[in-house]
């Protein structure tokens, strides 16, 4: 059964501040990887995509993959109000369909 | 560029009642999703179709069909609504190939079945 964890949370950050999200995941063969933020009644909306070891940034937004230990995070930094939403981690092989984790909340507080 | 739509919205039905959920998508993408999602449980996979003329079982298949109708379009059927479909089901499509595999998600549609 592949397998994809996330910390549930709420995580609460103050405005300003780098929130820190992780992932891991159990498919060895998994070969690309996804950070999706989804709001309340809102469908899930494609921020990040990383398919190689190592960091990937693109704005306030930073994912970093490591493959020997499965591993996914994000970090956003200086972490605004808007930021607050639920954040799913999606894993994939090539050509398949992703597994999705079943996210992360995070409150930014102001 | 619409992305990827989806009709119904909203949907209530009854208990033993059919519909047909629409999804259609003009990013040219060869591979469809249907996913539901309820609180706590995440978004699992119904059905999917890697390109257009095939169709596979996701995670959670039963009480659901599914037809390709053409490269854009991917439709879902409950032929016979039970109140464990109530949920949100939301259509995403990809461009598997380049090296890509980035899924865009339909607005979704909130369906409950009493």
């Amino acid at each position: 059964q592949k397998e994809v964890e996330q910390n549930s949370g709420p995580l609460s950050v103050p405005e300003g501040a780098i929130a820190s999200l992780n992932c891991t995941y159990s498919d060895r063969g998994s070969q690309s990887f996804f950070w999706y933020r989804q709001y309340s009644g809102k469908s899930p909306e494609l921020i990040m995509s990383i398919y190689s070891n190592g960091d990937k940034e693109d704005g306030r937004f930073t994912a970093q993959l490591n493959k020997a230990s499965q591993y996914v995070s994000l970090l956003i930094r200086d972490s605004q109000p808007s930021d607050s939403a639920t954040y799913l981690c999606a894993v994939g092989q090539a050509g398949t369909a992703l597994i999705f984790g079943k996210g992360t909340t995070l409150s930014v507080s102001s | 560029n619409a992305g990827v739509t989806q009709t119904p919205k909203f949907q209530v039905l009854k208990t033993g009642q059919s519909m047909t959920l629409q999804c259609a998508q003009d990013m040219n993408h060869n591979s469809m999703y249907w996913y539901r999602q309820d609180p706590g449980m995440g978004l699992r996979l119904i059905y999917y179709s890697a390109s257009e003329g095939t169709t596979d079982k996701g995670e959670v298949p039963n009480g659901y069909n599914v037809s390709r109708l053409n490269k854009r379009e991917f439709s879902l059927r409950l032929e016979s609504a039970a109140p464990s479909q109530t949920s949100v089901y939301f259509c995403a499509s990809s461009e598997v190939g380049g090296g890509t595999y980035e899924q865009y998600f339909g607005p979704g549609t909130r369906l409950t079945v009493t």
